[in-house]
């Protein structure tokens, strides 16, 4: 069964802290995905990658950066963390040239306080 | 701007009683509307694909349509387990690839 693995279901962290959210997939995707989702906002997309070591900006990438060293480990990475930024963290991936079933892992849902 | 606008944000149903969810796009070069359902606490999970108007798609009590500005979800008879979050989201020609959501609508389906 096709699988995207976040790293933590549930993270609290400190205003000002450096946060790594990992994700893996066991598809041998190429492309991957980070979105926030927050009530009545929908799903954002981050930033997002096609393939190792590129990275693409998505619609709201402050405060944000990624990591693509692994084709199957998409990471996201929260420089110093601020309390706007407590969310649902979803990642997702998918295969071949043109997006289409998006696969999602479960979610991190994190709070910075 | 491209944009994906679902309505009602919240609908809940007796067991039985049929109803349909609305996705309203304005997306340049539509190249696929896809619908997602969604359990609380978890990940979106894939349902549909459609990617022309007229195309239409079953999967069980679900059937999903698509018109050149609009997508609708048809629940036929729902069930409690049918109870969840219904998300759309739409590629573009303009995104690179990249689904533009909408907000999603709530679905409760009480016995």
């Amino acid at each position: 069964d096709v699988k995207v693995t976040q790293s933590s279901r549930y993270l609290v962290k400190r205003t000002g802290e450096k946060v790594f959210l990992e994700c893996v997939q066991d598809m041998d995707h190429e492309n991957m995905f980070w979105y926030r989702q927050d009530p009545g906002l929908g799903l954002r997309l981050i930033y997002f990658s096609y393939d190792v070591k590129m990275k693409e900006k998505g619609d709201i990438p402050e405060g944000y950066s990624v990591s693509r060293e692994k084709k199957e480990r998409f990471s996201l990475i929260l420089e110093s963390a601020s309390t706007n930024q407590t969310s649902m963290y979803l990642c997702a991936s998918s295969g071949g040239g043109r997006q289409e079933k998006l696969f999602f892992g479960s979610g991190t849902q994190l709070s910075v306080l | 701007e491209d944009q994906v606008t679902q309505s009602p944000e919240a609908l809940r149903l007796q067991e039985g009683e049929s109803s349909s969810l609305n996705c309203s796009y304005t997306v340049s070069g539509l190249r696929g509307l896809f619908w997602y359902r969604q359990d609380p606490g978890k990940g979106p999970e894939f349902l549909f694909t459609l990617y022309s108007a007229g195309e239409e798609k079953e999967k069980e009590r679900l059937k999903a349509t698509l018109t050149k500005k609009e997508s609708f979800l048809h629940i036929t008879a729902p069930k409690p387990e049918d109870s969840a979050t219904y998300l759309c989201a739409a590629d573009g020609s303009g995104n690179t690839g990249k689904l533009i959501f909408g907000q999603g609508t709530t679905l409760q389906v009480k016995p």
